[in-house]
């Protein structure tokens, strides 16, 4: 079935920094990856997402990168303010591609 | 648009008795909900996917029989954990797919499980 590895597992940056988050997927036939940031007792919210058919997406300061060659696809915030402080989940489909399967997360602190 | 509610937020329970927790889509339907579980620090791991009308599907190791999955509406999905242990205390989260067109998921806000 789908894996999908996350890293890194923390990443402490100083505000104003950038901060990259990668993961990695093994089916080949995954066509859609949403990235989540969850705050602490809270769901997860989408913050964005790409389909395979292209290879970048920005959204103000966020933005996704996908490599389908390597199957590999990255989160990069820039300009991190201490509200970015949460952990993020990368996820991609299952092999039947209905559910979505979770990276480990990345708990992201941004210190002033 | 594309809302999950989830309830209880939380809930604690006596060792060996049931609880269930329901997922209602509130402003789409939904044939298909995906239920995860979250341990302290940990990842989502998908449990099983609910099917409107129709058996739920479990992932590798999850005991269908101890968590019991109905999904008889097009909006409502419930997840029942039968003879709870001290070891099924987790976060339990549902969600949905959005509405047609949408590759989006949108989560319930999630039930902390205590069972003591």
């Amino acid at each position: 079935g789908e894996n999908v590895e996350q890293h890194p597992s923390t990443l402490s940056v100083q505000e104003g920094d950038s901060a990259v988050i990668k993961c990695t997927y093994s089916d080949s036939a995954s066509n859609y990856f949403p990235w989540y940031k969850q705050e602490l007792g809270k769901r997860p919210q989408l913050i964005i997402d790409i389909r395979s058919n292209v290879g970048e997406k920005k959204d103000q300061r966020i933005a996704v990168t996908l490599n389908k060659t390597a199957k590999h696809f990255s989160l990069h915030i820039t300009e991190t303010q201490p509200e970015d402080s949460a952990v993020y989940f990368c996820a991609a489909f299952n092999q039947a591609g209905t559910a979505l399967i979770f990276g480990k997360g990345t708990t992201l602190s941004v210190s002033s | 648009g594309a809302v999950v509610s989830q309830h209880p937020s939380r809930v604690i329970c006596k060792s060996g008795t049931s609880v269930k927790i329901e997922c209602r889509s509130l402003d789409f339907q939904a044939t298909t909900m995906f239920w995860y579980r979250q341990f302290p620090k940990q990842s989502l791991m998908l449990m099983a996917t609910s099917n409107e009308g129709s058996k739920a599907t479990y992932e590798q190791g999850v005991e269908k029989d101890k968590f019991l999955i109905n999904h008889a509406s097009l909006t409502l999905s419930t997840l029942t954990v039968t003879s709870a242990h001290p070891e099924d205390s987790s976060f339990y989260i549902c969600s949905a797919r959005g509405p047609t067109g949408l590759l989006g998921y949108t989560f319930g806000s999630g039930t902390r499980l205590t069972v003591v």
